[in-house]
């Protein structure tokens, strides 16, 4: 049984660029939410998807999207990066909310 | 408000001593709270959650109190070891049409060997 996945682990960028990041959730989960964790700090909640739409947003602004698609997986894309956009990126999975959240090991974005 | 408070930030005991990390909540319809470990480098984990239908849960060394009047959770771990060091977050679920989870700002504790 797979837990929660995400590609790449690391990704360093420069200022302005956009990054795609990746998240398979875990197997049976239908729910993802992606967090954005700097350091020293807890997950901070970026959005959530079910059903392939954005259910839930926190206090992110619109360079932050993303995509759920028919398997449960999903995208995290930020637009014109900022050197405060570095950080951990998790994403959780869950059999819906609120229930039990599972995290996938992140990846790590650095931005130049 | 949408706001998880967690005390202590930093906290040392001694092996074999007890520990004990405190969370308050202000969304009164709150009704899930799980705690997770977190170890430098690696992805959170969760030890022990519970549900406002509870007032207390067990599991081993580790256990979860709620107080549902006054909006706060506690996090108790007996006989620490070694190995319990790390960052500890908890979290409360938020309902805004669907639920999402507020994390508190972590306790990094240390078990002194």
């Amino acid at each position: 049984d797979a837990g929660v996945t995400q590609s790449p682990t690391h990704l360093i960028k420069t200022r302005g660029q956009q990054v795609t990041l990746r998240c398979s959730p875990k197997s049976g989960h239908d729910t993802v939410s992606w967090y954005q964790q700097a350091l020293g700090q807890g997950p901070q909640f970026i959005f959530q998807y079910y059903e392939e739409e954005e259910r839930q947003r926190g206090n992110f602004p619109d360079r932050f999207s993303g995509h759920q698609f028919p398997n449960y997986s999903s995208e995290l894309n930020v637009n014109a990066l900022l050197l405060g956009d570095s950080a951990l990126y998790l994403c959780a999975s869950s059999l819906g909310l609120p229930e039990t959240q599972y995290f996938g090991p992140g990846t790590r974005l650095l931005v130049l | 408000g949408e706001n998880v408070e967690q005390h202590p930030s930093t906290l040392s005991v001694q092996e074999g001593d007890s520990a004990v990390i405190k969370c308050t909540y202000s969304d009164s319809a709150s009704n899930y709270f799980p705690w997770y470990k977190q170890e430098l480098g690696k992805r959170p984990q969760l030890i022990i959650d519970i549900r406002s239908n509870v007032g207390e849960k067990k599991d081993q060394r580790i256990a979860v109190t709620l107080n549902k009047t006054a909006k706060h959770f506690s996090l108790h771990i007996t006989e620490t070891q070694p190995e319990d060091s790390a960052v500890y977050f908890c979290a409360a679920s938020i309902r805004s049409g669907t639920y999402k989870y507020i994390f508190g700002t972590g306790t990094r504790l240390k078990v002194l060997a």
